[in-house]
């Protein structure tokens, strides 16, 4: 079946970096998104990935590795307003988006 | 960038009502249109998804009869809750994208639908 993992919940503190990993497997492979969804509110697009590497956006940045079926969401100088749900979705061999579940990230003072 | 529209943004019924959502793409033309359902806490559940003409796609286990979805032009797709239940009672979430291929899902601002 098709599977997307990235953990529940993190923690960071204002001003420092984090780093939400996300794995998946699914069948064929199409790129990978970052969306960044505050509470009550529809997502956003963060990223996009397609090739593996790095892809930097401001204070954003998403690393792809297919061969490890493996992505990450970089968040440098983290503010207080990134506090938010960051959801990973693959697009499978059909074009169509597999979500992994979120994760929810807490920024502390 | 691309802007999507949902009407209305909330929506409060009685049980066995069907309520009606709207999604827009106000400055491009969707070739898709996709429809999720979201609960408290919980990811997107796609539930279908749409192409301008034809039948909706409905993922397994949602029911065509019940969640009604119409793709009439390349700018509209509307979604009816018919006979609508306190468990159907979630964040509606509409996407669209320019082409049927991989590429970016531009979403509206989601329907919040409360079933008394």
């Amino acid at each position: 079946g098709q599977n997307i993992d990235q953990p529940t919940e993190m923690t960071a503190t204002e001003g420092a970096i984090v780093q939400i990993n996300c794995t998946y497997q699914t069948s064929g492979f199409n790129g990978l998104f970052w969306y960044q969804q505050h509470a009550g509110e529809a997502p956003t697009f963060l990223s996009y990935n397609v090739l593996d590497g790095l892809e930097e956006k401001g204070r954003f940045s998403s690393f792809l590795s297919r061969s490890k079926g493996y992505s990450y969401l970089l968040l440098k100088e983290l503010q207080m307003k990134d506090s938010a749900s960051y959801l990973c979705a693959v697009s499978d061999s059909n074009y169509q988006l597999i979500w992994g579940a979120g994760t929810k990230l807490i920024i502390k003072p | 960038g691309a802007v999507v529209s949902q009407h209305p943004s909330w929506v409060i019924c009685k049980s066995g009502t069907s309520v009606k959502i709207e999604c827009r793409s106000l400055d491009f033309q969707a070739t898709t249109m996709f429809w999720y359902r979201q609960f408290p806490k919980q990811s997107l559940m796609l539930m279908a998804t749409s192409n301008e003409g034809s039948k909706a796609t409905y993922e397994q286990g949602v029911e065509k009869d019940k969640f009604l979805i119409n793709h009439a032009s390349l700018t509209l797709s509307t979604l009816t809750v018919t006979s609508a239940h306190p468990e159907d009672s979630s964040f509606y979430i509409c996407s669209a994208t320019e082409a049927s291929e991989v590429g970016e899902q531009f979403f509206g601002p989601g329907t919040r639908l409360t079933v008394l």
